[in-house]
């Protein structure tokens, strides 16, 4: 069953603005770990941000920001002051503390408009 | 070594021929994960090893699809009489064991059926 969902297959932001990419996901674990990548059209795939399921506070790094409401299950990620090499794919991933594996969502395509 | 390194990079192969991809964690990383990435899709779960044991390997798409890491550390995953439809890149990821460590992916091996 599929545990993590994007629904934005694309999103187009102008450069500098901000831009939110949703993921919502599904476990009964209550022992989780969030993340988000970035893949540029090079093909790497590059951590971007993690958030624990028991962080109290919401993950920050740099200009990432993560946007975590465990109730409602979502972890969208928020980009501020959009640049243009932030255009790439997004996935969102989970990490079970059962399981210990790692799933990923189908992404949302990001372009960044000059 | 100083990342994930995954060989070949490329690989042709024609429909029924076997391969075998290969894959070198990051030195220390008790966790490796093997994923299939279609053109413009997110990366698909294949199998999941802690050390040499293999926890999980419930994405892996058919019997002709076979990983092992016998001594911990290097991984194969091998591919039985290829199809086209197994054309896609192959990503291999490695990461320590707790569930709040990111992965960190290897470049791919993108194969080509023909």
């Amino acid at each position: 069953a599929q545990k993590i969902t994007q629904t934005q297959p694309g999103m187009f932001v102008q450069e500098k603005e901000a831009v939110t990419l949703d993921c919502t996901y599904d476990t009964s674990d209550p022992s989780y770990g969030l993340f988000w990548y970035k893949q540029p059209s090079s093909g790497e795939m590059i951590f971007l941000i993690y958030q624990g399921s028991y962080d109290q506070q919401n993950a920050t790094e740099g200009r990432y920001s993560l946007n975590f409401q465990k109730a409602r299950k979502s972890a969208n990620l928020v980009i501020s002051a959009s640049q243009l090499g932030d255009s790439a794919m997004y996935f969102c991933a989970m990490r079970e503390g059962r399981g210990n594996d790692m799933r990923f969502g189908a992404g949302t395509r990001l372009t960044v408009k000059p | 070594g100083a990342g994930v390194s995954q060989s070949p990079r490329y690989k042709v192969a024609k429909r029924g021929q076997d391969v075998a991809l290969r894959c070198d964690p990051i030195s220390g990383h008790v966790s490796l994960f093997w994923y299939q990435q279609a053109l413009g899709q997110g990366p698909e779960f294949l199998t999941y090893f802690q050390n040499e044991a293999q926890l999980d390997k419930s994405g892996l798409p058919s019997d002709r699809f076979f990983a092992e890491r016998p001594e911990g550390s290097v991984s194969t995953l091998k591919i039985q009489r290829t199809q086209q439809e197994d054309s896609a890149v192959y990503l291999c990821a490695s990461s320590f064991g707790q569930m709040n460590t990111e992965a960190f992916f290897g470049q791919g091996t993108r194969l080509t059926v023909v």
